[in-house]
């Protein structure tokens, strides 16, 4: 049974960069299988996928949010990350790491961790 | 303005059953498979159905669901009152090239 566990900072100022770590357990991150992704969820609001990320370097991001999002892999450690660029108000929220299943048919989020709080303000 | 529709809420007694529906478009739930997600209040979304009608393991068959053209249902037989959180639905968006998800619904057992 696969385990994510998000952690990272949980205040960061405006203009700087979020960054999060998601360390998994009980499957490698080098799989053929899975992605491996990143969905937020803003205080009382509803989800947000950010991007789900292939360990070979295939990804899929959020067109509203690819340009100020990275996500990378370290096979070594079995983590992966989020980088967010110059945040603002509207990128606090509850982060959530996933395990995304890529297929023809269609992507779904089938494990997601316990989701780490962020909150931008200076 | 989430790119899936759910009504916000639904309720029913214990014992009873429920229907949340969601709606879009061929770009997305006419051309991809459904997946449902509970969210408890204050835990992690968990995936409740996949491929359109599929369980989890661990998911009681009092869940299924249903596709029909560019709508999605959930239901859920036998309430019980740790049935109530959100429940969101997802998909993939091909014009978007993006998961969507719907707005959610909260469910209460009355």
């Amino acid at each position: 049974q696969v385990q994510l566990q998000e952690s990272g900072p949980g205040l960061v100022k405006p203009s700087e960069t979020l960054s999060l770590t998601c360390t998994v357990s009980g499957e490698y991150i080098d799989t053929s299988t899975y992605y491996w992704g990143w969905i937020r969820q803003p205080p009382g609001k509803g989800l947000e996928w950010i991007g789900c990320f292939f360990y070979n370097g295939d990804a899929y991001y959020n067109p509203s949010l690819k340009s100020r999002v990275t996500i990378s892999v370290d096979t070594s450690k079995n983590q992966f990350y989020l980088r967010v660029n110059s945040v603002t108000a509207a990128d606090t929220a509850v982060y959530y790491c996933a395990r995304c299943y890529v297929a023809v048919a269609g992507t779904l989020i089938d494990s997601w961790g316990q989701g780490t709080p962020v909150t931008v303000s200076s | 303005q989430s790119v899936l529709t759910q009504p916000p809420s639904v309720s029913a007694a214990p014992g009873q059953k429920v229907t949340i529906s969601c709606s879009g478009s061929s770009s997305n739930i006419g051309n991809n498979y459904m997946s449902w997600y509970q969210q408890v209040p204050g835990t992690a979304p968990k995936l409740v159905i996949y491929d359109n009608n599929k369980r989890p393991s661990g998911i009681p068959d009092r869940f299924s669901g249903s596709k029909s053209g560019t709508s999605a249902t959930l239901g859920i037989t036998g309430l019980q009152t740790g049935d109530e959180a959100d429940y969101y639905c997802g998909t993939w968006d091909i014009s978007l090239s993006a998961v969507v998800f719907g707005g959610g619904t909260k469910l209460t057992v009355l």
